[in-house]
């Protein structure tokens, strides 16, 4: 089946620095599609790209999705304890697979005050 | 918008017993549910998908017979964890799809059986 490949596994930042985790597939994806999860909590939806080198941004959030529509990024700047949780990537498949969606292993961001 | 309960939040239950959880879809009509577990610090992993008025569709190594799952309405969808092991201890999640993509999340029901 389809897989995601996500990355890094953990990352630590001390507030204010910036953050990136990266999504790669090895099939073109339908769609991307970025949620955050917080300790304790469950999957909230982020954002979603469709287009081939989509590039949008909430706040200090950048998400792109690459030309080849394999790969995306999000990328938050100037990071804030708010910003903890796990990140995760979730492709699309689109076809007969539309609507269901592979998740990523998912990036646990830790911010130290 | 696009809120989606899911209950019980939390039940132990004894090795060998069966366990409903429920997933609403409380201002929105769902046409498609997803069901997920997820382990401690890993992703999710979807169990099945389910649309109203039809039999779900269980991902490859998910026992049918064991999570039994019905749509029975646009709005609620159940997940039935019958004869229960420790191995079944988890934190399950539903999701639901008014049309879109983007899937709106219960905030879980984590299981612990004994």
């Amino acid at each position: 089946g389809q897989q995601v490949m996500q990355i890094p596994q953990y990352q630590h930042v001390q507030e204010g620095e910036d953050f990136t985790t990266y999504c790669n597939s090895s099939t073109t994806l339908s769609n991307i599609q970025w949620y955050k999860q917080r300790p304790g909590g469950h999957p909230v939806f982020l954002i979603q790209l469709v287009k081939s080198g989509e590039v949008k941004k909430q706040k200090r959030l950048t998400f792109q999705f690459g030309e080849a529509k394999k790969n995306s990024s999000l990328h938050i700047t100037a990071t804030q304890t708010t910003d903890v949780g796990t990140y995760f990537c979730a492709a699309n498949a689109g076809g007969t697979s539309y609507g269901k969606l592979t998740f990523g292993q998912g990036t646990i961001l830790t911010v130290h005050p | 918008g696009a809120v989606v309960s899911q209950h019980p939040s939390r039940v132990i239950c004894k090795s060998g017993t069966s366990v409903k959880i429920e997933c609403r879809s409380l201002d929105f009509q769902a046409t498609t549910m997803f069901w997920y577990r997820q382990f401690p610090k890993q992703s999710l992993m979807l169990m099945a998908t389910s649309n109203e008025g039809s039999k779900a569709t269980y991902e490859q190594g998910v026992e049918k017979d064991k999570f039994l799952i019905n749509h029975a309405s646009l709005t609620l969808s159940t997940l039935t964890v019958t004869s229960a092991h420790p191995e079944d201890s988890s934190f399950y999640i539903c999701s639901a799809t008014g049309g879109g993509n983007e899937q709106y999340f219960g905030p879980g029901t984590r299981l612990t059986v004994t």
